[in-house]
This record gives C-alpha cells, sequence and structure tokens, in this order.
C-alpha cells in the first residue's frame, strides 16, 4: 500500500517541551509538505522540502523545525517557542514533475499543549 | 498568505440537490486545484483545471475557471449525504514549482 502515514494521531504535551511529528512517504515523491489547520480554518504552509537535506520556511515556520534526511521521511519539530501549537498537523508529499500538481495527504496529528 | 477565499463558508442542502461553492484567488496561476476534507482527516485531491482550461468535469463534479476574475467555482450534482465534508480550492502560483496556496474552505452539509 502506498501512501503517506503521520504518527500519532493523537499528541499530548506539557507546555515548555518540544515535540516531534512523524511523516513517513513511499510514493517516492521528492517534495513534503508541512501544514498547520485551525479550527474552521484554511490549511497553513510551515515548511516545506524539495529536494533531500534542503527545506523552505512556509508563511508560519517560527517555533517549528525540520529536517530532511531521507527522502521518506519530512519530521516536524514543534518547539516550545511556538506559542500556540495546540492544531491539527498534516503532512503532504507530491512527485515534483511539471505534469502532476496534486499533493497527496497523510491523516493529521492532533496536538494538544496544556 | 492565503491565496484562495471561498465562498460560501458554509452551506446546507438536501440530498439530491446541487452544490456550489466559489474560489477568488489574487495572484497569476499555473493551475487551480480542489480538495475534500472529512472531519478530523486529512485531504484528499478532486481535480485539478489548469489556466488555459475553462472548465473540466470528474464524475458528479464540475469545475470552472475564469482567468480574467480570477475565479473557480465547484459544482456537485445530485448530492448525497457521504458528500458532507470540507471543501478547498487551492492553486499553484504561476511558476509552478510552489507549494499550494490554500482558501478557508466551505463546509458543505447534505441532509438525507
Amino acid at each position: 500500500d502506498g501512501g503517506i502515514t503521520q504518527s500519532p494521531k493523537y499528541l499530548f504535551r506539557k507546555e515548555g517541551q518540544n515535540v516531534t511529528l512523524s511523516c513517513e512517504q513511499n510514493l517516492n515523491h521528492d517534495a513534503m509538505y508541512w501544514y498547520r489547520q485551525d479550527p474552521g480554518q484554511g490549511l497553513r504552509l510551515i515548511y516545506y522540502s524539495q529536494i533531500v537535506n534542503d527545506f523552505q520556511k512556509g508563511d508560519i515556520a517560527e517555533g517549528y523545525s525540520v529536517s530532511r534526511e531521507k527522502k521518506e521521511s519530512f519530521p516536524l519539530t514543534v518547539t516550545s517557542a511556538q506559542k500556540n501549537p495546540t492544531a491539527f498537523y498534516l503532512c503532504a508529499s507530491r512527485y515534483q514533475g511539471a505534469l502532476s500538481y496534486e499533493q497527496y495527504f497523510g491523516p493529521g496529528t492532533r496536538l494538544t499543549v496544556t | 498568505s492565503q491565496q484562495g477565499e471561498e465562498d460560501p463558508q458554509a452551506l446546507s442542502i438536501q440530498e439530491g440537490e446541487n452544490a456550489t461553492m466559489n474560489c477568488s484567488y489574487k495572484t497569476s496561476i499555473n493551475n487551480l486545484q480542489w480538495y475534500r476534507q472529512n472531519s478530523g482527516r486529512g485531504l484528499v485531491h478532486l481535480i485539478l483545471i489548469r489556466s488555459n482550461e475553462r472548465e473540466k468535469h470528474s464524475g458528479r463534479l464540475r469545475v470552472t475557471l475564469d482567468t480574467s476574475k480570477k475565479s473557480s467555482s465547484l459544482l456537485i450534482t445530485a448530492s448525497r449525504a457521504a458528500d458532507t465534508a470540507s471543501y478547498f480550492c487551492a492553486t499553484v502560483l504561476l511558476s509552478g514549482n510552489t507549494p499550494l496556496v490554500f482558501g478557508k474552505g466551505t463546509r458543505l452539509s447534505v441532509i438525507a
């Protein structure tokens, strides 16, 4: 089965702790993305990576960090510097060719920080 | 920054009726896509329309694109209760090699 997996589905943390969200894909996609979604809102881009060992900030990168050491994996760390970390986090990937712009999404991780 | 704005924010219809959602965007695009999100789930790609296309069909979905007005519409015909979800438009900017920029979505409720 090809696809994107995110784990865990639900995550609870105390304020002041860093937490890492996992995203893995076996679609052989070059590009991977992290989005944040707040209730009733659209998706806002946190970070994206178009190639291994390279990534760019999105619109709301402050308080987050990423790595892209392997093509299949793009973990997101929510640091204690992120003021309002409670949200639904979505990972996506896509093939980087010009004929395909469709993004494939994982099931999401709901992070609650108290 | 959010490029697309969907209208209406919420829509409630009876099963069997058609549902129309609109999307407006600000800058020139390579293509526009529509995605569906069931509550608490990831997004699923529905349809893509390129900037040189005006209309596209896929099953019960019909998408139009008017680049002069920077707007698109998604029509779902003969809606079913299972169509209840949030629908998002997303644009790829003209260069093509950019991340999708999403709107805030339309929440569709189809009442059986």
